[in-house]
């Protein structure tokens, strides 16, 4: 079993649809990032969480500590936010800045 | 911005033969990461070095080496080039710390035939 394991693997939309994606991770961490990679491979850095809310423009990313899983959730989706989304922990037990990697959503918003 | 920059964006090569892929980034990150990436599987971390000089190995460094001579630059090299290594090769840097967020380059698609 993956430490970290998000679904849908993959998620088709209309445009102005409501999205989530769920990310569930099985150790204890000290934060949580979720990352967009859009096609032709560039990966950016969208939310990094260690408890709470964080909402940035039309994206919301959520944490539930003591469930060990983590939303991310897109209002109003534009096909424009197609790419593919990665949620990462940062392990309490692994040394360093490591990251450990769910295997991402492929999301398309169709117009 | 904080840049980071692949020395290539497609590679093409052949079986056995030895490869350099280069990262250079420009804000002084300690921290440097090399991952593959590859379909149904994730990004993986295949070595990380948090200092010149310095390096560890991730979880696949099975037919990879690095080096770190100067702060800017991470290289991986692949010293016998095998088809199971074609792949989409990703490098991060991040500046140690709580925040740790890593910064990715534009990635290498390799090629190995």
């Amino acid at each position: 079993k993956n430490e970290v394991e998000q679904s849908p693997q993959n998620l088709t939309a209309q445009e102005g649809e409501f999205i989530t994606i769920n990310c569930s991770y099985s150790v204890g961490i000290s934060a949580l990032h979720w990352l967009q990679q859009h096609p032709g491979g560039g990966i950016v850095s969208l939310f990094m969480l260690s408890s709470g809310k964080k909402k940035h423009g039309r994206l919301i990313a959520t944490i539930n500590i003591q469930e060990k899983h983590s939303s991310l959730h897109i209002t109003a989706s534009h096909p424009r936010d197609s790419a593919v989304y990665i949620c990462a922990v940062r392990s309490e037990e692994t040394s360093g800045s490591r990251l450990t990697f769910g295997e991402g959503t492929q999301l398309t918003v169709n117009p | 911005d904080v840049k980071v920059t692949q020395s290539s964006r497609y590679l093409v090569k052949r079986t056995g033969e030895k490869v350099f892929l280069e990262c250079v980034q420009d804000m002084d990150h300690e921290n440097m990461f090399w991952y593959r990436q590859d379909p149904g599987l994730g990004l993986r971390l295949i070595y990380f070095s948090y200092d010149v000089k310095m390096k560890e190995k991730g979880d696949i460094p099975e037919g990879y080496s690095v080096s770190r001579e100067k702060k800017e630059r991470f290289s991986l090299i692949l010293e016998s080039a095998s088809t199971n290594q074609t792949s989409m090769y990703l490098c991060a840097s991040s500046k140690p710390g709580h925040v740790d967020t890593q910064y990715f380059g534009p990635g290498t698609r390799l090629t190995v035939l």
